[in-house]
């Protein structure tokens, strides 16, 4: 049974259209993080809850937003998309343990801005 | 200087060969280390994490060199299977959790 779960798994927005990905969790994990991750380039970590802690990467740009109203889900809003942001956007969980701790991963969301 | 710096590859290589993959960080405070697998358009999984000590699991075998900085893995008798890209990630303990920061990735080919 699926533990991140992202909808939708395709996502199709036209330029400038704000545009909003959902994640939930199974996992009552502390943390969720988005990532946004272009071909064959690394995860990039856009910003990550705590709780409802939010922390924002010092480069995310303010085009992107994020709520988690709740531990189970977490939205990344994209206010304007351009061309650029399209990408594969990647939900995950994790413990906040000290010691070696894996993160789960959604499927993604693959996002074409047209 | 990338936080954390792999090989891009490709690696092309028989089914049986032995592949080991590099990966060296920056943060020398960081706590945690894994290797994550990645295939064609789907999201990372975990392959294994990365102890002191040094770990195997089946024919993968990881290894830690705090030290240089440095992780690796090892694969032997390569199946196609194994055909993917193989993700380092450490993590940088930051306000009490980790926030995982992940490498390019080193592309492996197994071919027949």
């Amino acid at each position: 049974d699926a533990m991140v779960i992202q909808n939708p798994r395709y996502q199709v927005t036209q330029f400038g259209k704000p545009v909003t990905l959902s994640c939930s969790q199974t996992l009552n994990h502390n943390v969720m993080y988005w990532y946004q991750q272009k071909s064959s380039q690394a995860p990039k970590l856009l910003f990550h809850y705590y709780d409802k802690d939010f922390n924002n990467e010092a480069d995310t740009p303010d085009n992107f937003q994020s709520r988690r109203p709740n531990t189970s889900f977490c939205f990344l809003d994209i206010r304007s998309p351009g061309l650029g942001d399209a990408a594969m956007y990647l939900c995950a969980t994790s413990r906040p343990r000290t010691g070696p701790t894996e993160a789960f991963f959604g499927q993604g969301t693959r996002l074409t801005v047209v | 200087r990338k936080e954390v710096e792999q090989d891009p590859g490709p690696f092309n290589v028989p089914e049986g060969a032995t592949v080991a993959f590099n990966c060296t960080y920056s943060n020398s405070a960081s706590q945690s280390f894994f290797w994550y697998r990645q295939d064609c358009r789907k999201e990372p999984k975990l392959l294994m994490s990365v102890y002191s000590s040094g770990n195997e699991d089946g024919r993968f075998t990881a290894q830690l060199n705090r030290a240089s900085q440095y992780i690796s893995l090892l694969i032997r008798d390569s199946k196609l299977s194994d055909s993917a890209t193989y993700l380092c990630v450490v993590t940088d303990l930051s306000g009490g959790y980790n926030k995982l920061i992940f490498g390019a990735g080193t592309r492996l080919a197994v071919h027949p």
